[in-house]
């Protein structure tokens, strides 16, 4: 079945480091791919997304691009803040009637000053 | 504007009880998910409403739960005689659009259970 595969964690970075997580999928057909964050204390929002092959995601910095040769969707920011420690979710959806997203596991973002 | 809430945000039961978690979706909003989140884990499919029909309950893992959205709105996950395998965090999201390929999803906060 459809999943989505990422970078273990938690991975920790000094302020202005270059970040890059890993997100590669498993699905038949052609997948909408999302980053979704979780910061301390608050629900999942949306990060970024990216609907068909070649489509570039960027959103406060970060960028993501689809990758169909690679299946790949993996996360960059080139100067990471102390606020970006969150834990990030690559998702996917490929159901259109229903919409359901499938998530892998998240990764632990921690930025220290 | 309101977001999406949840309600109890924390909820301590019995193993044996049942237990009924709520979702207040953002207003307006056609489409309703649940999902549920093991501690380390992404969150998990449960079910979907487009308006108050269930669409899709496919990741509902057994007949002890079930969910309801009588009125297009407020949506009901209930979990009957529960388990200590049902702690978890579940996670309610709504959407403004019907489905679909790629439709931001609007998370509420969660309610974390713990069946002891």
């Amino acid at each position: 079945g459809d999943s989505v595969t990422q970078m273990e964690g938690p991975v920790t970075l000094s302020e202005e480091a270059f970040l890059t997580i890993n997100c590669t999928y498993t699905a038949t057909g052609y997948p909408s791919l999302f980053w979704y964050v979780q910061y301390p204390g608050e629900g999942l929002q949306l990060l970024l997304k990216a609907t068909k092959a070649d489509d570039k995601g960027s959103n406060k910095g970060f960028e993501a691009t689809y990758r169909k040769e690679t299946t790949s969707f993996h996360l960059e920011k080139g100067s990471v803040q102390v606020s970006d420690s969150a834990v990030y979710f690559c998702a996917l959806i490929w159901a259109s009637n229903t919409g359901k997203l499938i998530f892998g596991q998240g990764t632990t973002l921690q930025v220290k000053p | 504007g309101a977001g999406v809430s949840q309600s109890p945000r924390y909820k301590v039961t019995k193993r044996g009880q049942d237990v009924a978690l709520r979702c207040d979706p953002i207003s307006g909003h056609v489409s309703l998910y649940w999902y549920r989140q093991a501690l380390g884990q992404g969150p998990e499919f449960l079910t979907y409403f487009n308006y108050e029909a269930q669409q899709d309950k496919s990741g509902l893992p057994n007949d002890r739960f079930s969910a309801e959205r009588p009125e297009g709105s407020i949506s009901t996950l209930t979990i009957q005689r529960t388990e200590q395998r049902d702690s978890a965090m579940y996670r309610c999201a709504s959407s403004p659009e019907r489905g679909g390929f790629s439709a931001e999803q609007f998370f509420g906060p969660g309610t974390r259970l713990t069946v002891l």
